[in-house]
């Protein structure tokens, strides 16, 4: 069974601190995997990764794909308030009807003052 | 539109009550899905249309969940007879192409949240 599996499940920081996600997947046919930022709304995109070791950034944010561990971390640096969210990780598996994503539960961080 | 929109944003009903839930995916995007995310869990897939074609309803729970397309464009969940447990965000999103074009992203909408009594 096709497994995304995110840690930790929920994380407090303090402004300015350094956060580190994980997510570790286990799929058929991986195309990509996703990391999106939901708030109380729609989950909004952050990062596509399809490659192996290229990081990918985005101001505060950054994201690397290891294929070889079947994992991805996301990295935020000098966290702000406006950072709480839940951060999902999805993964892309191809299937006869198409793309298909596999998300995780989330990791729910919040940042305090 | 500008992105994907979804309506109601609420709906509370009541148990046995039937409910109809719309989606106007961005405009041009040929793939359309639908996702349930409960409290606490992120989105579960439940079905996805390419254009007015409903390629995969593998993930919708029970026969009392049904979704349409019939012009390629907007889409329609409809969840007859609903039980507590259908509570949760019905999650809509959509991409441009969504065949075998692992590039893609897809974008949500806000989702509409189900409250059954």
């Amino acid at each position: 069974e096709d497994k995304v599996v995110q840690s930790p499940l929920s994380l407090v920081v303090h402004e300015g601190d350094t956060v580190t996600l994980n997510c570790s997947y286990e799929v058929t046919n991986f195309r990509s995997l996703l990391w999106y930022k939901q708030e109380k709304k729609a989950p909004t995109f952050l990062f596509m990764l399809t490659s192996s070791g290229i990081e990918k950034k985005s101001g505060r944010l950054s994201s690397i794909l290891d294929k070889k561990e079947l994992s991805s971390i996301l990295n935020i640096t000098a966290t702000q308030t406006g950072d709480s969210a839940i951060y999902l990780c999805a993964v892309v598996r191809l299937t006869g009807g198409g793309n298909k994503l596999t998300f995780g539960t989330g990791t729910q961080l919040k940042v305090e003052l | 539109g500008a992105g994907v929109s979804q309506s109601p944003r609420y709906k509370v009903a009541k148990r046995g009550q039937d409910v109809a839930l719309r989606c106007d995916p961005i405009s041009g995007h040929v793939s359309l899905f639908w996702y349930q995310q409960a409290l606490g869990q992120g989105p579960e897939f439940l079905t996805y249309f390419q254009n007015e074609a409903q390629l995969d309803k593998s993930g919708l729970p029970s026969d009392r969940f049904f979704a349409e397309r019939p012009e390629g464009s907007v889409s329609t969940l409809k969840i007859q007879r609903t039980q507590q447990e259908d509570s949760a965000v019905y999650l809509c999103a959509s991409s441009l192409l969504g065949g075998t074009d692992f590039q893609e992203t897809q974008y949500f909408g806000p989702g509409t949240r189900l409250l059954v009594l």
